[in-house]
């Protein structure tokens, strides 16, 4: 059974402060995502990952950093949080190829994030 | 700008029909286009997709119409029931897949 987990599961930061979430997946997949969902705006992509050791900026990576130490594990930081950064977060892991099933998504159960 | 757009933000139908729940795009080169469903307190599931060489998919009660002309598509949920009551996000990639661009999503509400 494809596994994506996340930690912590939610957390109170204060603004300026750094923040960790963290994902791990037991998928043996190359790719790794985070998004952040914000109501009325769907998923958007903060950072991705294909390989470890590597991340790809998404479409929303300002103010955030990614970290990919190994294949099994994905990082996002937020060195300076701020009040907009409060949100959900979700971490997906998915295979590399593009042959029929590959292209799915497998998402964790999400990380609540309320900065005050 | 908003590369995958679903029209409604919220629907309600009454159990047993059917709920019909609509996604545009703006990117010719989206080939592939997967539906998702998030229950509260849960990440995203694939529900079902479709690749942009068929018009038509259908899995169980689940059904996705697409326009390729028109670059939209719909989601069909046929005998609707309470336990389908979710949020449903359209997505849409080009090819390799890698990276997805989702819709805001549609939050449906089926009543007893």
């Amino acid at each position: 059974e494809a596994a994506v987990t996340q930690s912590p599961r939610s957390k109170v930061a204060v603004t300026g402060g750094k923040v960790t979430l963290s994902c791990h997946q037991t998928n043996n997949h190359d790719y790794m995502y985070w998004y952040r969902q914000d109501t009325g705006h769907g998923l958007r992509l903060i950072h991705y990952s294909y390989v470890a050791d590597s991340t790809e900026k998404g479409d929303i990576p300002d103010g955030y950093k990614a970290s990919r130490p190994s294949q099994e594990n994905f990082s996002l930081i937020l060195e300076l949080a701020s009040l907009s950064q409060t949100a959900v977060y979700f971490c997906a892991s998915r295979p590399t190829g593009g042959e029929v099933g590959q292209d799915t998504q497998y998402f964790g159960p999400g990380t609540r994030l309320l900065v005050l | 700008q908003q590369q995958v757009r679903q029209s409604s933000q919220s629907l309600t139908v009454w159990e047993g029909e059917t709920a019909i729940l609509n996604c545009s795009y703006e990117n010719s080169a989206f080939d592939y286009f997967p539906w998702y469903q998030q229950f509260p307190g849960e990440g995203p599931a694939l529900l079902i997709a479709i690749r942009s060489v068929s018009d038509k998919k259908e899995d169980g009660r689940f059904t996705i119409f697409f326009n390729k002309r028109e670059k939209n598509l719909s989601l069909h949920i046929k005998d609707s029931q309470p336990g389908d009551s979710a949020t449903y996000f359209c997505a849409a990639s080009g090819p390799g897949g890698y990276k997805v661009v989702f819709g805001s999503g549609t939050r449906l509400l089926v009543s007893p």
